[in-house]
């Protein structure tokens, strides 16, 4: 997805070791996202930033940790991993308030936890 | 906790046919109304997108229908195709205040086209 890149694309991790993930944008873009996608529960939003070093939590953040140093790089921590987490995370961006232009996402990192 | 509601969870149609998703939302502060696109192995793509001081949006075969009173609105696809085959997702957000560049997403509707 132009601008936008997540990394890894897959890890396979064992429970109860640190994993942080990687998104990247050359679009300048305020605002971040980080979704995790499941079966039957659709896109959850895990926590966004809205500026370097401003975040909050969103929707299903226990367990998980963020931060944004500088504008293009939002990272994405799970402190000590557990099964449950095992997941497909989307990193999205959006230039405006309300994604009145739509959000652009990042084509994923799937994360296996065993 | 904001809603979006969003049926059906699958959808399995013929080439021509024209399937019909729907979405129904709880907070009229709602004022963004989105639809995305994801193919396997991808992440999702905006489609098109309606604000509610209109009632229908069409983009090529893609058409948003709005029903502000109802609360609910629900894209449809025109003359479909075994491309259109994906994973389509609604979503809602506020247009002002605390959390208004956050977007609800529907749980999703896996839609087959089959040729």
């Amino acid at each position: 997805d132009a601008g936008i890149t997540q990394s890894p694309r897959h890890k396979v991790t064992e429970t109860g070791t640190p994993v942080t993930l990687r998104c990247h944008q050359t679009e300048n873009h305020r605002y971040m996202y980080w979704y995790r996608q499941d079966p039957g529960h659709g896109l959850r939003l895990i926590h966004y930033s809205y500026g370097v070093k401003d975040t909050d939590k969103g929707e299903v953040s226990d367990g998980y940790s963020v931060s944004r140093s500088k504008t293009e790089d939002f990272l994405l921590t799970l402190e000590s991993a557990t099964s449950s987490q095992t997941s497909v995370y989307f990193c999205a961006i959006s230039a405006q308030y309300s994604g009145g232009d739509g959000y652009t996402f990042g084509s994923g990192t799937r994360l296996t936890v065993v | 906790q904001q809603q979006v509601k969003q049926s059906p969870q699958s959808l399995i149609v013929q080439k021509g046919g024209i399937p019909i998703i729907n979405c129904a939302y709880e907070n009229t502060a709602f004022d963004y109304f989105p639809w995305y696109q994801q193919f396997p192995g991808k992440g999702p793509a905006l489609l098109i997108a309606i604000r509610p001081d209109v009632s229908e949006k069409k983009e090529g075969r893609f058409t948003i229908s709005f029903n502000k009173s109802a609360k609910q609105f629900s894209l449809h696809i025109m003359d479909s195709q075994p491309g259109d085959s994906a994973t389509y997702f609604c979503a809602a957000s506020l247009g002002s205040g605390a959390g208004s560049y956050q977007l609800t997403f529907g749980k999703g509707t896996k839609l087959s086209v089959i040729p």
